[in-house]
Formats: C-alpha cells, structure tokens, sequence
C-alpha cells in the first residue's frame, strides 16, 4: 500500500515548455486535488475530482488543465509554463465516510521554471 | 467567506513550552476543522480534527479548542518537543462529497532544545 505517489519530484523547465505531473493512489478513493504551496500562502487548491471523469476548478486553475481518465490516477498538466509557475505541487486524495474526512497528501513536486 | 486566517506565521518556542497556533473563519457552514502538520519536504498529514459539536479534542500531547460564537479554533501542543518542529495548517470544510478543504496559511513551529 504505497499511499499517495507523485511523479516526477523534481523538475526544471524553460518558460514555454509543458509538462505533465502525474499522482497516483491505491486506495480507491473517489475525491483527489492538485494543490500548490508557495512560501507564506499555505496551500491553494488548483483542481479537483470527485470521482472518475470529473474535474472542477479551485481557487487557482488558470495556465493548468487536468484529467481523471482512471479512478486512481488525476494528472495535471503546464500547457505553456511560467515563472509564475514555479512552486511545490501536492496531490491528495480524501477519504470521506460517516464522520470521517483525510486527506492523505503524496511527497509533492518540486518545479522550477526558468 | 471562504478564507481561514491563521496565526502566528512563525513561532519559537523552548522545549516543554505550549505553543499555541490560532485560526479564524467566517462561513458558518463550515463544519469540520482538521490541522495538518508537514515536515521539510513531505506532504502535509492530518494531526488532529474536530466538529462544531464539541468545544475541544485532546489526541496525546495535542489539543483542538474551539469557539463556535466566535469563529475561532487553535491548536496547543502540551510539553512541545523538538521532534514538533514542523509547519502546520489549519483548515476548514463544509459536508458533502464536492466540498473543498479550505487551508490557512501556516505557522513554521520551531521547538529549542
């Protein structure tokens, strides 16, 4: 049972380029999020899922976009990076049940966009 | 309606001291309150949480108090020790499998030896 993995951990890119961040759970969790921490603003969520196929946008979506083609993976995509861009992306999934509400993070991806 | 303020961003505190990390909300829908901790490059995992219904929760050496007439919750850590040494967050949720978790900003936590 490896949790919540993320792929890769590191990452440089030059402005322009795009990339895609990979997370993965074996849990069979139905809810996962693509959050970004940056020094001083905690954590801003990007994008979710509440469940195979579906997307919605968080707090900061713009220049990413996301896929949930598999239940146990979520991507997140840089179409054209941006310095702006550049931060610790954290994956998540949740377990909801009853009273009961985690959300277990993966080891996060560091980018650096040049 | 939807942020969560947290403070202090920063906290000293000498070993066996109670640190202790506040937050505050506005959305009264607001149901669950959990705090998450993170060590330097991990991801962040769920300490402690509570629920509107009680007034505080005690997990070993860490404590939730929570005042819901005045949208404010904290954290203390009883005998904080230099393992504690973390940054941790706060955050706030409202029921229903499309909410969102909403996170404060975080207080880095330094323990002295």
């Amino acid at each position: 049972n490896a949790g919540v993995t993320q792929t890769p951990k590191f990452r440089v890119l030059k402005t322009g380029q795009s990339m895609t961040l990979l997370c993965a759970q074996d849990m069979n969790h139905e809810y996962m999020y693509w959050y970004r921490q940056d020094p001083g603003m905690g954590l801003r969520l990007i994008h979710y899922s509440v469940g195979e196929g579906t997307t919605a946008k968080g707090e900061v979506p713009d220049g990413y976009n996301v896929s949930r083609l598999k239940k146990q993976n979520f991507l997140l995509g840089l179409e054209s990076a941006a310095p702006s861009q550049t931060s610790v992306y954290f994956c998540a999934s949740r377990y909801l049940a009853g009273r009961a509400d985690t959300q277990y993070f993966g080891p996060g991806t560091r980018l650096t966009v040049l | 309606q939807q942020q969560v303020k947290q403070s202090p961003q920063s906290l000293i505190v000498q070993k066996g001291g109670i640190p202790i990390i506040n937050c505050a909300y506005e959305n009264t829908a607001f149901d669950y309150f959990p705090w998450y901790q993170q060590f330097p490059g991990k991801g962040p995992a769920l300490l402690i949480a509570i629920r509107p219904d009680v007034s505080e929760k005690k997990e070993g050496r860490f404590t939730i108090s929570f005042n819901k007439s005045a949208k404010q919750f904290s954290l203390h850590i009883m005998d904080s020790q230099p393992g504690d040494s973390a940054t941790y967050f706060c955050a706030a949720s409202k029921g229903g499998s499309a909410s969102k978790i909403i996170f404060g900003s975080g207080t880095r936590l330094s323990i002295r030896p």
